[in-house]
């Protein structure tokens, strides 16, 4: 599968944990995105690395939340201190440098906080 | 600040009847605007976008600037075509980043 993949798919963690979540985009794409989809909702975007730069942040983005790209390659995306509102599917989607090039979206890693 | 409105969260037809999935958005510049469909058990996926002006799996989408509308249409719906829509939206500015709408899901019945 040459698809954007991440991993874990499912997360449970108790209320206070942190938690860690991995994107691996598409191979030559240089552009990776973080978004967060609720139920009943769209994804929300969180933010985007242009190779290993971080260049936007959503307001969204508390300072419990943390994502790195350090070698332009795969992405994490960490929370610390979880709380039940956290719990949403958290989307990675990847894209090539070009702007019409589209945006590939990842499965998903579906967390809940109890 | 940007937004785009789906109306509809469910819209139910029979196959081969004619669907139209409603999209409105607020945003004072010139956006690019995306179709984005989930089918069952799939990961999000790009439909069509207004710039290339294409028909996809019988699909189009007209960029109505003055309406600020976006709908999505399709003459005659097929059973496949039952998934969950969404309209995105990406500023003029130079930003990455996609606006979604809260998605309509379509389902197509026989």
């Amino acid at each position: 599968d040459t698809g954007v993949s991440q991993d874990p798919r499912h997360k449970i963690t108790k209320r206070g944990q942190n938690v860690t979540f991995r994107c691996d985009p598409i191979s030559e794409h240089n552009r990776l995105y973080w978004y967060r989809q609720t139920l009943g909702q769209g994804p929300e975007f969180l933010t985007y690395f242009q190779n290993e730069a971080q260049l936007e942040k959503s307001r969204l983005l508390s300072d419990r939340f943390s994502a790195e790209r350090p070698k332009g390659s795969f992405s994490t995306l960490e929370i610390q201190r979880t709380e039940q509102g956290d719990s949403a599917m958290y989307l990675c989607a990847s894209s090539l440098g070009a702007a019409l090039h589209e945006q590939y979206f990842g499965p998903g890693t579906r967390l809940t906080v109890t | 600040a940007q937004r785009v409105t789906q109306p509809e969260k469910l819209l139910s037809v029979f196959k081969g009847a004619p669907v139209e999935l409603k999209c409105n958005y607020s945003y004072s510049g010139s956006p690019e605007l995306f179709w984005y469909v989930q089918y069952s058990r799939q990961r999000l996926q790009l439909l069509l976008r207004h710039i290339s002006r294409e028909s996809i799996k019988g699909f189009t989408a007209d960029l109505n600037k003055g309406e600020t509308s976006f709908h999505l249409k399709k003459p005659f719906a097929q059973e496949e075509d039952s998934a969950m829509y969404y309209c995105a939206l990406k500023e003029d500015t130079g930003r990455r980043a996609l606006t979604f709408g809260s998605g309509t899901r379509l389902q197509v019945q026989p």
